[in-house]
């Protein structure tokens, strides 16, 4: 079965420094992998997606994360954190056989001023 | 171009009622996705329609239910409601199957008193 892991509930950085927010998987077959961010009160927002091709996925609001087959990881980060980023933060991956997505417990940004 | 949308955004009732929860995807999606959020329990996968069919379906009770109309819209319907019902659920859509992401819309939040 198709699942995701977010071993930190909960992540604290310093506005202007690098952030990374971790996410590893379990796939059966290609991995395709997704991020979202909730603000509070408010659905899921996109910020980016792995289906294939480059590592290195560009996304919104500055964010990319970095897909490594190896480690079965697919880290959040972003060069610069800023206040406005604090949110929580859903890692994804889609069940192939379902179309589903398969979210993570989700892990909880505060950058601090 | 028009996000998704639900409604009501929030929603009382009382335990042993019934609740109806409507969503509209984005123009041009025919899948849609319904998940329960309740504090503490992350993201639960509910249901998956498309193309006006049910596809799949989570690890909840008969008593959840829904249907997709032609317009591509969808009812989520919750009978016999119980207190640990109250939750935020939302719902998503996409461009039918595939890996293409799936968008959110702002939720509906349903106390159970």
């Amino acid at each position: 079965a198709q699942s995701v892991a977010q071993p930190e509930d909960q992540v604290n950085v310093a506005e202007g420094n690098p952030l990374t927010v971790k996410c590893t998987y379990s796939v059966s077959g290609n991995p395709y992998l997704f991020w979202y961010v909730q603000y509070p009160n408010r659905g899921l927002q996109f910020l980016l997606k792995y289906i294939t091709g480059d590592n290195l996925v560009k996304g919104s609001y500055g964010f990319e994360a970095e897909f490594n087959k190896s480690q079965t990881s697919f880290h959040l980060k972003k060069p610069s954190a800023l206040v406005s980023d604090s949110a929580l933060y859903f890692c994804a991956v889609r069940d192939g056989g379902y179309n589903k997505l398969i979210f993570g417990a989700g892990t909880r940004l505060a950058v601090h001023p | 171009e028009a996000g998704v949308t639900q409604s009501p955004t929030h929603l009382i009732k009382t335990r042993g009622q019934q609740a109806t929860l409507r969503c509209s995807p984005i123009s041009g999606h025919t899948s849609v996705y319904w998940y329960q959020q309740a504090l503490g329990l992350g993201l639960q996968f509910l249901l998956w329609y498309d193309e006006g069919e049910e596809r799949n379906r989570g690890n909840f009770p008969p008593r959840f239910s829904g249907r997709q109309f032609p317009n591509y819209s969808s009812e989520l319907n919750v009978n016999a409601l119980e207190l640990e019902d109250s939750a935020l659920y939302l719902c998503a859509s996409s461009r039918g199957t595939g890996n293409t992401e799936a968008f959110f819309g702002q939720g509906t939040r349903l106390t159970v008193v």
